[in-house]
């Protein structure tokens, strides 16, 4: 069983240009988030989607942020244009929702944004 | 505001020692999941247990058991028998209904750094 999948690993990149963030998740989940893991911020919640539908995307930190979901198997994060202060590990999550509340998010190995 | 607070940044703990890691929540709604992931120097982040707001007892998994407090909304991990292996960091979650999405949120703690030493 395939967990979920991030690519790439590693992106290094500098400032001003476009950044594209990939995730496949675990075939069946209907809910998908992205997390940013910074050493000051901690894990930040940035959005989720249910059923490929946004559902709340109230931590995008503003509008150089945008995610895509186009089908049940792949999700985007763009940062257009990126900044230093973008520089973190992006998770994404996946999970099942069973209707019993319990169904943990899956995560990704993240990717480790550095941008210069 | 902040919904989980875990106090402790960092703690030592020796090995096949117990310790306990603490977690307060803040919620007024009365379903409620609370989890708690690991997350290694390698980075992955690991589910460990989960507590439901209206389980009876206790969650237990292996090594691992939440010490369940409703009224004083904690939900402390215990780690038993501690190994090696334990060390990492060890975050505190909770999944909360939103007006939009009765099922998907999950917001976490700052985390606590556990070094186990031999």
């Amino acid at each position: 069983d395939a967990g979920v999948i991030q690519s790439p690993r590693h992106e290094v990149t500098e400032m001003g240009q476009e950044v594209t963030l990939r995730c496949k998740p675990i075939s069946g989940h209907d809910y998908l988030f992205w997390y940013r893991q910074t050493m000051m911020r901690g894990l930040e919640l940035l959005i989720y989607f249910n059923n490929n539908v946004p559902i709340d995307d109230s931590g995008m930190p503003e509008d150089r942020f945008s995610a895509k979901m186009p089908n049940a198997s792949f999700s985007t994060l763009k940062i257009q244009p990126s900044e230093p202060r973008d520089s973190a590990v992006y998770f994404c999550a996946s999970s099942l929702n069973r209707g019993t509340g319990d169904s943990p998010l899956h995560f990704g190995n993240g990717t480790r944004l550095t941008v210069t | 505001a902040q919904k989980i607070t875990q106090t402790q940044p960092g703690m030592f703990v020796q090995e096949k020692e117990a310790v306990t890691l603490d977690c307060t929540y803040d919620t007024s709604d009365p379903s409620y999941g609370l989890f708690w992931y690991k997350q290694p120097s390698s980075g992955e982040m690991i589910f460990l247990i989960y507590q439901g707001s209206y389980d009876q007892q206790n969650a237990t998994e292996g090594r691992y058991s939440l010490n369940f407090q409703k009224a004083r909304k904690s939900a402390n991990l215990v780690i038993s028998a501690s190994q090696l292996g334990d060390s990492a960091m060890y975050f505190c979650a909770m999944r909360e209904v939103t007006p939009t999405d009765s099922w998907g949120k999950l917001q976490f703690g700052a985390g606590t750094q556990v070094v186990v030493t031999p």
